[in-house]
Protein backbone atom coordinates (compact mmCIF):
# COMPACT_ATOMS: atom_id res chain seq x y z
CA UNK A 1 0.00 0.00 0.00
CA UNK A 2 1.38 3.85 -1.07
CA UNK A 3 1.71 5.99 2.20
CA UNK A 4 1.05 9.45 2.55
CA UNK A 5 2.06 11.08 -1.49
CA UNK A 6 3.18 14.79 -0.86
CA UNK A 7 3.99 17.12 -3.58
CA UNK A 8 6.40 18.95 -4.46
CA UNK A 9 9.18 17.22 -2.32
CA UNK A 10 11.11 20.51 -3.03
CA UNK A 11 10.45 23.86 -3.33
CA UNK A 12 12.39 26.80 -4.23
CA UNK A 13 10.88 29.97 -4.91
CA UNK A 14 10.60 33.66 -4.62
CA UNK A 15 8.98 36.08 -1.78
CA UNK A 16 5.65 37.48 -3.11
CA UNK A 17 4.89 33.63 -5.42
CA UNK A 18 2.42 31.64 -4.72
CA UNK A 19 2.85 28.03 -3.22
CA UNK A 20 0.59 25.07 -3.64
CA UNK A 21 1.45 22.23 -1.86
CA UNK A 22 -0.71 18.61 -2.68
CA UNK A 23 -1.57 15.89 -0.09
CA UNK A 24 -3.04 12.31 -1.44
CA UNK A 25 -3.69 10.65 2.09
CA UNK A 26 -3.70 6.81 2.44
CA UNK A 27 -6.82 5.86 0.94
CA UNK A 28 -9.63 4.77 3.67
CA UNK A 29 -8.07 7.47 5.84
CA UNK A 30 -11.03 9.92 6.86
CA UNK A 31 -8.64 12.78 8.49
CA UNK A 32 -5.64 14.38 7.66
CA UNK A 33 -3.42 16.65 8.81
CA UNK A 34 -1.38 19.69 7.83
CA UNK A 35 2.07 20.50 9.66
CA UNK A 36 4.95 22.59 9.65
CA UNK A 37 8.32 21.46 10.72
CA UNK A 38 10.81 24.66 11.66
CA UNK A 39 14.20 24.26 14.13
CA UNK A 40 13.12 26.75 15.85
CA UNK A 41 9.25 25.82 16.64
CA UNK A 42 9.52 21.72 16.04
CA UNK A 43 6.10 20.39 14.30
CA UNK A 44 3.21 22.58 14.99
CA UNK A 45 -0.16 21.58 13.73
CA UNK A 46 -1.72 24.47 11.02
CA UNK A 47 -5.39 22.32 10.10
CA UNK A 48 -6.72 18.99 10.02
CA UNK A 49 -10.04 18.06 8.16
CA UNK A 50 -12.15 15.23 9.05
CA UNK A 51 -14.33 13.62 6.29
CA UNK A 52 -13.51 16.68 4.53
CA UNK A 53 -14.51 19.38 6.29
CA UNK A 54 -11.92 21.37 8.45
CA UNK A 55 -12.24 20.65 12.03
CA UNK A 56 -9.44 23.00 13.20
CA UNK A 57 -7.60 25.95 11.64
CA UNK A 58 -6.40 27.96 14.72
CA UNK A 59 -2.82 26.71 13.36
CA UNK A 60 -2.99 28.81 9.93
CA UNK A 61 -0.31 31.42 10.87
CA UNK A 62 -2.37 34.34 8.80
CA UNK A 63 -4.59 34.40 5.86
CA UNK A 64 -2.00 33.76 3.47
CA UNK A 65 -2.24 30.50 4.23
CA UNK A 66 -5.16 28.60 2.97
CA UNK A 67 -6.15 24.50 2.81
CA UNK A 68 -8.54 22.42 0.63
CA UNK A 69 -9.46 19.27 0.91
CA UNK A 70 -12.30 18.93 -1.98
CA UNK A 71 -12.18 14.87 -2.13
CA UNK A 72 -11.05 12.00 0.42
CA UNK A 73 -8.22 11.78 -1.55
CA UNK A 74 -6.28 15.04 -2.04
CA UNK A 75 -5.86 18.16 -0.32
CA UNK A 76 -4.16 21.63 -1.04
CA UNK A 77 -2.43 24.26 1.00
CA UNK A 78 -1.76 26.97 -0.51
CA UNK A 79 0.68 30.40 0.79
CA UNK A 80 -0.02 33.11 -1.26
CA UNK A 81 1.70 35.66 -0.75
CA UNK A 82 4.73 33.39 0.30
CA UNK A 83 7.56 35.14 2.52
CA UNK A 84 10.95 34.05 3.56
CA UNK A 85 9.87 33.34 7.09
CA UNK A 86 7.48 30.61 5.65
CA UNK A 87 10.56 28.21 4.32
CA UNK A 88 9.67 24.93 6.21
CA UNK A 89 9.18 21.37 6.16
CA UNK A 90 5.44 20.93 5.28
CA UNK A 91 4.37 17.73 6.55
CA UNK A 92 0.59 16.35 5.72
CA UNK A 93 -0.06 13.04 7.83
CA UNK A 94 -3.75 10.79 7.89
CA UNK A 95 -5.22 8.51 10.05
CA UNK A 96 -8.80 6.24 9.91
CA UNK A 97 -10.35 8.31 12.58
CA UNK A 98 -9.37 11.64 14.36
CA UNK A 99 -7.27 9.51 17.16
CA UNK A 100 -4.71 7.19 17.29
CA UNK A 101 -1.57 6.74 15.15
CA UNK A 102 -0.31 9.52 12.48
CA UNK A 103 1.25 8.41 9.22
CA UNK A 104 2.92 11.04 7.67
CA UNK A 105 4.07 11.81 4.12
CA UNK A 106 7.91 12.73 3.13
CA UNK A 107 7.51 16.11 3.86
CA UNK A 108 7.72 19.34 1.13
CA UNK A 109 10.55 21.18 1.72
CA UNK A 110 9.99 24.98 0.82
CA UNK A 111 12.84 27.21 0.79
CA UNK A 112 11.12 30.97 -0.09
CA UNK A 113 13.96 33.44 -0.83
CA UNK B 1 2.91 28.41 24.28
CA UNK B 2 5.00 25.28 24.43
CA UNK B 3 2.83 22.30 26.02
CA UNK B 4 5.00 19.80 25.83
CA UNK B 5 8.73 20.22 27.25
CA UNK B 6 11.34 17.57 25.85
CA UNK B 7 14.28 17.40 27.23
CA UNK B 8 17.47 17.06 26.41
CA UNK B 9 17.06 19.01 23.05
CA UNK B 10 20.34 17.06 22.40
CA UNK B 11 22.42 13.92 23.03
CA UNK B 12 25.24 12.46 22.04
CA UNK B 13 26.56 9.20 22.84
CA UNK B 14 28.28 6.37 22.52
CA UNK B 15 27.34 2.58 21.08
CA UNK B 16 26.38 0.68 24.35
CA UNK B 17 25.35 3.66 26.39
CA UNK B 18 22.16 3.90 27.85
CA UNK B 19 20.28 6.93 27.78
CA UNK B 20 16.40 8.47 28.69
CA UNK B 21 14.52 11.08 27.34
CA UNK B 22 11.67 13.02 28.79
CA UNK B 23 8.51 14.69 27.99
CA UNK B 24 7.02 16.62 30.27
CA UNK B 25 3.60 19.05 30.64
CA UNK B 26 1.07 20.63 32.84
CA UNK B 27 -1.67 19.20 31.01
CA UNK B 28 -3.57 16.09 31.06
CA UNK B 29 -3.72 14.16 27.96
CA UNK B 30 -5.44 11.02 27.15
CA UNK B 31 -2.83 9.44 25.12
CA UNK B 32 0.80 10.13 24.38
CA UNK B 33 3.02 9.43 21.42
CA UNK B 34 6.84 8.68 20.53
CA UNK B 35 7.56 9.21 16.91
CA UNK B 36 10.96 8.72 15.69
CA UNK B 37 12.21 10.47 12.46
CA UNK B 38 15.11 10.19 10.28
CA UNK B 39 16.78 13.14 7.55
CA UNK B 40 13.85 13.40 4.79
CA UNK B 41 11.81 11.53 6.04
CA UNK B 42 8.39 12.10 8.07
CA UNK B 43 7.91 10.87 11.91
CA UNK B 44 7.61 7.09 12.34
CA UNK B 45 5.14 5.65 15.23
CA UNK B 46 6.77 4.01 17.95
CA UNK B 47 3.91 3.32 20.81
CA UNK B 48 1.17 4.68 22.11
CA UNK B 49 0.70 4.99 26.24
CA UNK B 50 -2.53 5.47 27.19
CA UNK B 51 -3.29 4.40 31.33
CA UNK B 52 -1.37 6.31 33.40
CA UNK B 53 1.82 4.48 35.19
CA UNK B 54 1.91 1.98 31.58
CA UNK B 55 5.00 0.63 30.68
CA UNK B 56 5.94 -0.63 27.17
CA UNK B 57 8.49 -2.10 25.70
CA UNK B 58 9.93 -2.21 22.23
CA UNK B 59 13.19 -4.21 22.38
CA UNK B 60 15.83 -1.99 23.63
CA UNK B 61 13.07 0.64 24.19
CA UNK B 62 11.37 1.55 27.44
CA UNK B 63 8.18 4.33 27.21
CA UNK B 64 6.26 4.98 30.59
CA UNK B 65 3.52 7.26 30.90
CA UNK B 66 3.41 9.08 34.08
CA UNK B 67 0.61 8.22 36.63
CA UNK B 68 -1.31 11.67 36.21
CA UNK B 69 -0.80 11.18 32.98
CA UNK B 70 1.14 14.67 32.66
CA UNK B 71 4.66 13.31 31.06
CA UNK B 72 6.15 10.37 29.70
CA UNK B 73 9.49 8.96 29.50
CA UNK B 74 11.48 7.04 26.87
CA UNK B 75 14.93 4.88 27.86
CA UNK B 76 17.08 3.09 25.50
CA UNK B 77 19.34 0.30 26.52
CA UNK B 78 22.95 -0.26 25.38
CA UNK B 79 22.24 2.83 22.26
CA UNK B 80 23.23 1.57 18.48
CA UNK B 81 24.46 3.80 15.77
CA UNK B 82 20.86 2.64 14.14
CA UNK B 83 19.15 4.30 17.02
CA UNK B 84 20.19 7.78 15.61
CA UNK B 85 17.39 10.10 14.81
CA UNK B 86 14.83 12.88 15.98
CA UNK B 87 12.65 11.74 19.06
CA UNK B 88 9.11 13.38 19.39
CA UNK B 89 6.73 12.75 21.83
CA UNK B 90 3.02 13.58 21.09
CA UNK B 91 -0.22 14.21 23.24
CA UNK B 92 -3.50 13.81 22.52
CA UNK B 93 -6.20 15.55 23.74
CA UNK B 94 -9.85 13.96 24.39
CA UNK B 95 -13.11 16.29 24.17
CA UNK B 96 -14.69 18.73 21.65
CA UNK B 97 -12.76 20.28 19.31
CA UNK B 98 -9.66 19.24 20.39
CA UNK B 99 -10.36 15.29 20.30
CA UNK B 100 -7.43 13.59 18.26
CA UNK B 101 -5.16 16.90 17.93
CA UNK B 102 -1.65 16.02 18.52
CA UNK B 103 0.87 18.54 20.34
CA UNK B 104 4.25 17.80 19.94
CA UNK B 105 7.05 18.42 21.98
CA UNK B 106 10.31 20.51 20.10
CA UNK B 107 12.08 16.48 19.94
CA UNK B 108 15.11 15.45 20.78
CA UNK B 109 17.88 14.76 18.41
CA UNK B 110 19.78 11.59 19.46
CA UNK B 111 23.45 10.93 17.71
CA UNK B 112 25.52 7.31 18.66
CA UNK B 113 28.45 6.98 17.79
CA UNK B 114 29.85 3.95 16.71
Amino acid sequence: DAGVIQSPRHEVTEMGQEVTLRCKPISGHNSLFWYRQTMMRGLELLIYFNNNVPIDDSGMPEDRFSAKMPNASFSTLKIQPSEPRDSAVYFCASNPGLAGELFFGEGSRLTVL
Amino acid sequence: TQLLEQSPQFLSIQEGENLTVYCNSSSVFSSLQWYRQEPGEGPVLLVTVVTGGEVKKLKRLTFQFGDARKDSSLHITAAQPGDTGLYLCAGARAGGTSYGKLTFGQGTILTVHP
